[in-house]
């Protein structure tokens, strides 16, 4: 199994700024996911990080708008920036283990 | 690119009764799996089925997975409160891309 930790848990954010969500997980894992859930929605895919390469992102989604880190193994950070109201969303961390994917507990951003 | 349509988007249950939620998707599926995510909540894991017209059960949870591995569904016998939730299936395609579906999201009444 996994365990995924977020920061921050939730955040109320200005238009044009830009906000950092970290994950952390509790073992070594080569792939770590991000998604978007928008409030009612399913779970889109934005981008997966490997550590030691540029992150690959999912159609709809670019990297100036949403950069990426993955420093090691157990950490990545995901970026929004320059953000409007159609940002506001619950950005959610995933990783894989054994098939099984595990999910953070979420970043709850509005944008207003 | 690969699309997995579930229905129903909400199923409103009498406690007591049983419910099905399906899952379709337009392309052939390596494997398919379930999540659950309970009101404001994040999806946990409930199971993974692999292989064609597999049949699994967990208490009074019944997963299929279709003989094209195409579709695949959730049966939920005597629905109980704890059941509410919205359950998500996901599809994971050749490409090892996983696609979630829409969610049905159940309501019970006591």
């Amino acid at each position: 199994s996994a365990v995924i930790s977020q920061k921050p848990s939730r955040d109320i954010c200005q238009r044009g700024t830009s906000l950092t969500i970290q994950c952390q997980v509790d073992s070594q894992v080569t792939m770590m996911f991000w998604y978007r859930q928008q409030p009612g929605q399913s779970l889109t895919l934005i981008a997966t990080a490997n550590q030691g390469s540029e992150a690959t992102y999912e159609s709809g989604f670019v990297i100036d708008k949403f950069p990426i880190s993955r420093p090691n193994l157990t950490f990545s950070t995901l970026t929004v920036s320059n953000m409007s109201p159609e940002d506001s969303s619950i950005y959610l961390c995933s990783v894989e283990v054994v098939n099984e994917q595990f999910f953070g507990p979420g970043t709850r951003l509005t944008v207003l | 690119g690969q699309q997995v349509m579930q229905i129903p988007q909400y199923q409103h249950v009498q406690e007591g009764e049983d419910f099905t939620t399906y899952c379709n998707s337009s392309t052939t599926l390596s494997n398919i799996q379930w999540y659950k995510q309970r009101p404001g909540g994040h999806p946990v894991f409930l199971i993974q089925l692999v292989k064609s017209g597999e049949v699994k059960k967990q208490k009074r949870l019944t997963f299929q997975f279709g003989e094209a591995k195409k579709n695949s569904s959730l049966h939920i016998t005597a629905t109980q409160t704890t059941d509410v939730g919205t359950y998500f299936c996901a599809g994971r395609s050749n490409d090892y891309k996983l696609s979630f579906g829409a969610g049905t999201t159940v309501t019970v009444r006591a």
